[in-house]
């Protein structure tokens, strides 16, 4: 199935430090979602954007909707240790009597060094 | 806890077994999804329940594969004849339903299936 291209792939980074990872699609959404998940655990929403141009934060997270629609920044600032595990993008495309599946990015692994 | 749960968390089985996962949604979520997941890649669609009725399903989902959702709550997600390629993490998420613009997806814990 299809896949959106994340990117780093992985990332080591030292507490404190800022991060950001983006997302491309070679198709456009209307929704772009931030998703984070722990070994082992299903994924959690951290952020979601409904509109191209958005730019919204949750607490030390900011993320944006690209213009084109087809691609998507998550910015974290001052890492903390807690913020390891895996990041995904998912994009959605939203349309009355359809599925509003997800398809998701293929990951930012994380990991943050004391 | 009124979150997405998951039953069971890890399931063993050997080639060949039939296995049944069952995922129950926030209480009131029309919506439900089921998802697969391997190793290191993201979760992909497998398919979608309006209430009772299943609306879509992805091609990953082989004649093998078969969900349910009878009476529009809880769903169950059945693999007969498992094979060792049916091994990987399987998520469920469910939305409220009520907002063709605003429907966000949450998800559950997973299952993680290893087929011997």
């Amino acid at each position: 199935g299809q896949q959106l291209n994340q990117s780093p792939q992985s990332m080591f980074i030292q507490e404190g430090e800022d991060v950001s990872m983006n997302c491309t699609s070679s198709s456009i959404f209307n929704t772009w979602l931030w998703y984070k998940q722990d070994p082992g655990e299903g994924p959690v929403l951290l952020i979601a954007l409904y509109k191209a141009g958005e730019l919204t934060s949750n607490g030390r997270l900011t993320a944006q909707f690209g213009i084109t629609r087809k691609d998507s920044f998550l910015n974290i600032s001052a890492s903390i240790p807690s913020d390891v595990g895996i990041y995904f993008c998912a994009g959605q495309l939203r349309e009355t009597g359809t599925a509003s599946k997800l398809t998701f990015g293929t990951g930012t692994r994380l990991q943050v060094t004391l | 806890d009124t979150g997405v749960s998951q039953d069971p968390r890890h399931k063993i089985t050997k080639r060949g077994q039939n296995v049944t996962f069952r995922c129950d949604p926030i209480s009131e979520h029309n919506r439900l999804y089921w998802y697969r997941q391997t190793l290191g890649q993201g979760p992909e669609f497998l398919t979608y329940f309006q209430n009772e009725a299943q609306l879509e399903k992805s091609r990953l989902l082989s004649d093998r594969f078969s969900a349910e959702r009878p009476k529009g709550s809880f769903s169950t997600l059945e693999i007969q004849r498992t094979e060792q390629g049916d091994s990987a993490m399987y998520l469920c998420a469910s939305s409220p339903g009520q907002s063709p613009l605003y429907e966000t997806q949450y998800f559950g814990p997973g299952t993680r299936l290893l087929v011997l």
